[in-house]
């Protein structure tokens, strides 16, 4: 299956700082990615729709001026929280769509810690 | 709207028993379905899938699922559970069309007695 990579696997940052995820397709190209939050031991919630060239579409209740996202290429999509604070801990998935098989691949997750 | 049950939060089994995780989907059509497993601190791993055809999907692992319409189910079973089973596992319904999102549920634990 395709590979979808994340970068990095683990982050701790300082509470009011920003911290960037990156979310990359190797292999294929994705017009479509998605974010998705996991808390512990819970399912994955998603937060968003990534779309190439256009503005990303969030679920309700996900703040869009917190959580930016940007998909400047098709094979690119990237996670920032601004402003980060403890409530932001958790582990974050991207996957990226691939219009051929229909399918979502999932890169491996970004443990983000703030203190 | 889509949603996604999965009844039992946690399924303990002893190895080699047999096994079976629930899943029950809304949705206005026919969906495109998914069972996922995630080791802890781990990403997702697709198990098997569904789109058309064949209502009995086998998928890797020793897994398979069997999509029933009149039930709105998409149950996963395996015959003779291994140790290294030992997971969370996530069914997904997937649109078929629009934006292709995915909603999931919320997950069974699997736990397996040696």
């Amino acid at each position: 299956g395709a590979v979808v990579s994340q970068h990095p696997s683990r982050v701790i940052c300082k509470s009011g700082t920003s911290v960037k995820i990156e979310c990359r397709s190797l292999d294929f190209q994705a017009t479509t990615m998605f974010w998705y939050r996991q808390f512990p031991k819970q399912s994955l919630m998603l937060m968003a729709t990534s779309n190439e060239g256009s503005k990303a579409t969030y679920e309700q209740g996900v703040e869009k001026d917190k959580f930016l996202i940007n998909h400047a290429s098709l094979t690119l999509s990237t996670l920032t929280v601004t402003s980060a604070h403890p409530e932001d801990s958790s582990f974050y998935i991207c996957s990226a769509h691939d219009r051929d098989t229909y399918e979502q691949y999932f890169g491996p997750g970004t443990r983000l810690t703030v203190t | 709207a889509q949603s996604v049950t999965q009844p039992d939060i946690h399924i303990t089994v002893s190895e080699g028993a047999s096994l079976e995780l629930r899943c029950n989907y809304s949705y206005g059509a026919t969906p495109y379905l998914f069972w996922y497993v995630q080791s802890p601190g781990q990403g997702l791993q697709l198990l098997l899938k569904y789109f058309s055809g064949d209502t009995l999907v086998q998928g890797i692992k020793g897994f398979e699922a069997e999509f029933k319409r009149s039930q709105s189910s998409f149950n996963l079973r395996k015959p003779s559970v291994h140790w290294s089973d030992a997971a969370e596992y996530f069914c997904a319904v997937g649109a078929t069309s629009g934006t292709y999102k995915y909603i999931f549920g919320t997950g069974t634990r699997l736990k397996v007695l040696a």
